[in-house]
C-alpha cells in the first residue's frame, strides 16, 4: 500500500539557510499534519492543513511557513535556520474523516 | 490545552513476557487516542486507537485500556517479541484539534 512520501530523507543546511522540505500523502488523503521531534523527544506539532487551507496552528516559529498545493502535497519552508531547528522533520496524512494520521519517514535535518 | 506524559521512560521485558505502558493526559475533554510504535529511524506507525466512549480495545496482541476518570490510558502487549522493540508514544486528540504527543517510553526486549 501507497505509504507518505518524505523527500529530501537527510538535509543538511549552514546556519541562516534556508530548506524546504516535501511531503506527498497518501493518495485519497486530505488532511497533512507537521511534527518536529528533537533528539530523544516527542513529535512537536507544527501545523495542518485540510483540504489546501490551514486548519491548526502549533509551535510553529514564524521563520517557517507552510502549505499545500492542489495535488494534496505540502510542503515545509524554513528560512533564517538555527542550530536548533536541527530535527527529524515528520509529515503525517488523514483520511477523509478520520483522524488517525500515518507518518512518513521523515526528514532528517542538520544545521551546521 | 493538553498535557500527556508516560509514567516510565523506559521499561524491559523478558522475551514472552506481557507489556503494559502507561499513559496519563490532563483534558478531561481529550476523546480519542490512539498508540504509535517508533523504531529507531523511522516515522511513528499507528498501533492502535480508542475513542472515549470505550474502555477497551483489542487488537492482534495489543490491547489499550482508558480510564477516563483518572484520565489514564494504557498498552498492552501480550507474549511481547523482540520486533516489538521500540518507543511507544500516546497520542491524545482534543475533539479534532491537534494530537499531543507524551514523552516516549522505550521497550526493549530481553532475548
Amino acid at each position: 500500500a501507497a505509504g507518505v512520501i518524505q523527500s529530501p530523507r537527510h538535509l543538511i543546511k549552514e546556519k541562516r539557510e534556508t530548506a524546504t522540505l516535501k511531503c506527498y500523502p497518501i493518495p485519497r488523503h486530505d488532511t497533512v499534519y507537521w511534527y518536529q521531534q528533537g533528539p530523544g523527544q516527542d513529535p512537536q506539532f507544527l501545523i495542518s492543513f485540510y483540504e489546501k487551507m490551514q486548519s491548526d496552528k502549533g509551535s510553529i516559529p514564524d521563520r517557517f511557513s507552510a502549505q499545500q498545493f492542489s495535488d494534496y502535497h505540502s510542503e515545509l519552508n524554513m528560512s533564517s535556520l538555527e542550530l536548533g531547528d536541527s530535527a527529524l522533520y515528520f509529515c503525517a496524512s488523514s483520511p477523509v474523516g478520520k483522524n488517525i494520521q500515518y507518518f512518513g519517514a521523515g526528514t532528517r535535518l542538520s544545521v551546521l | 490545552g493538553e498535557s500527556v506524559g508516560l509514567h516510565l521512560p523506559t521499561l524491559s521485558v523478558q522475551e514472552g513476557d506481557n507489556s503494559i505502558i502507561n499513559c496519563a493526559y490532563s483534558n478531561s475533554a481529550s476523546d480519542y487516542f490512539i498508540w504509535y510504535k517508533q523504531e529507531s529511524g523511522k516515522g511513528p506507525q499507528f498501533i492502535i486507537d480508542i475513542r472515549s466512549n470505550m474502555d477497551k480495545r483489542q487488537g492482534q496482541r495489543v490491547t489499550v485500556l482508558l480510564n477516563k476518570t483518572v484520565k489514564h490510558l494504557s498498552l498492552q502487549i501480550a507474549a511481547t517479541q523482540p520486533g516489538d522493540s521500540a518507543v511507544y508514544f500516546c497520542a491524545v486528540d482534543c475533539q479534532g484539534n491537534q494530537f499531543y504527543f507524551g514523552t516516549g517510553t522505550s521497550l526493549t526486549v530481553i532475548p
